[in-house]
């Protein structure tokens, strides 16, 4: 395990609400990425948060933010939910180090189903 | 563009036979390649890795080959056993990048036959 935990589960939402997803990183990492992952695909990177800011963006619409807090952990929330919206919600963490090769590491994933 | 894309979607080996997962990525700035291995219901898990510098590297039981004339990565596995089914994505990262975003390919599902 990579000690990358999320909340919830599993969620179900109805088109048009928001939704907040969790993710407690690995100890001692000081950055998280947010990624979607639509079944029978690869993941797609969201954002990512060091330090508690934003530091890259995705090709995702605004109703897609994030929050990281002082212990590093971190939120995605979604707003105006759209079916399309359906898929796996994957947080990694890792330690910047400035460099490529720094390695992320995944949590089990949220399954968000949009009703 | 930035993308990542696979031969096969499916493979399929005899147990404790070599496996062999292809890939072919488009962005020839990228620097370096990473694949991952995602079981059911779990997250991605790093594999193995290699910088754009290096034309192959080691792991334990697992080999990966870069061509970069090609742009062609693979995965071999050596001595395919149960455990390793699961789908497997190489993926990209380039450091031109202000982020640390990784591109993930498609993925191919590594089917192991008894």
């Amino acid at each position: 395990e990579t000690g990358v935990t999320q909340s919830p589960t599993h969620l179900i939402k109805t088109r048009g609400q928001q939704v907040t997803l969790r993710c407690s990183s690995q100890s001692g990492h000081n950055t998280v990425s947010w990624y979607q992952q639509a079944l029978g695909q690869g993941p797609q990177f969201i954002f990512q948060y060091y330090r508690e800011e934003e530091n890259g963006r995705g090709n995702f619409p605004p109703r897609f933010s994030g929050l990281q807090f002082p212990n590093y952990s971190s939120e995605l929330n979604v707003n105006a939910l759209e079916l399309d919206d359906s898929a796996l919600y994957l947080c990694a963490s890792s330690l910047w180090g400035g460099s490529i090769t720094d390695t992320q590491y995944f949590g089990p994933g949220t399954r968000l189903t949009v009703l | 563009g930035e993308s990542v894309g696979l031969h096969l979607p499916t493979l399929s080996v005899q147990e404790g036979d070599n496996s062999i997962i292809n890939c072919a990525y488009s962005n020839s700035a990228s620097d370096y390649f990473i694949w991952y291995k995602q079981e059911s219901g779990k997250g991605p898990q790093f594999i193995i890795d290699i910088r754009s510098n290096m034309d192959k590297r080691q792991g334990q039981r697992v080999t990966v080959l870069l061509n970069k004339t090609v742009k062609h990565l693979s995965l071999q596995i050596a001595a395919t056993q149960p455990g390793d089914s699961a789908v497997y994505f190489c993926a990209e990262k380039w450091d031109a990048n202000r982020d640390d975003k990784i591109i993930f390919g498609k993925g191919t599902r590594l089917h192991i036959l008894p």
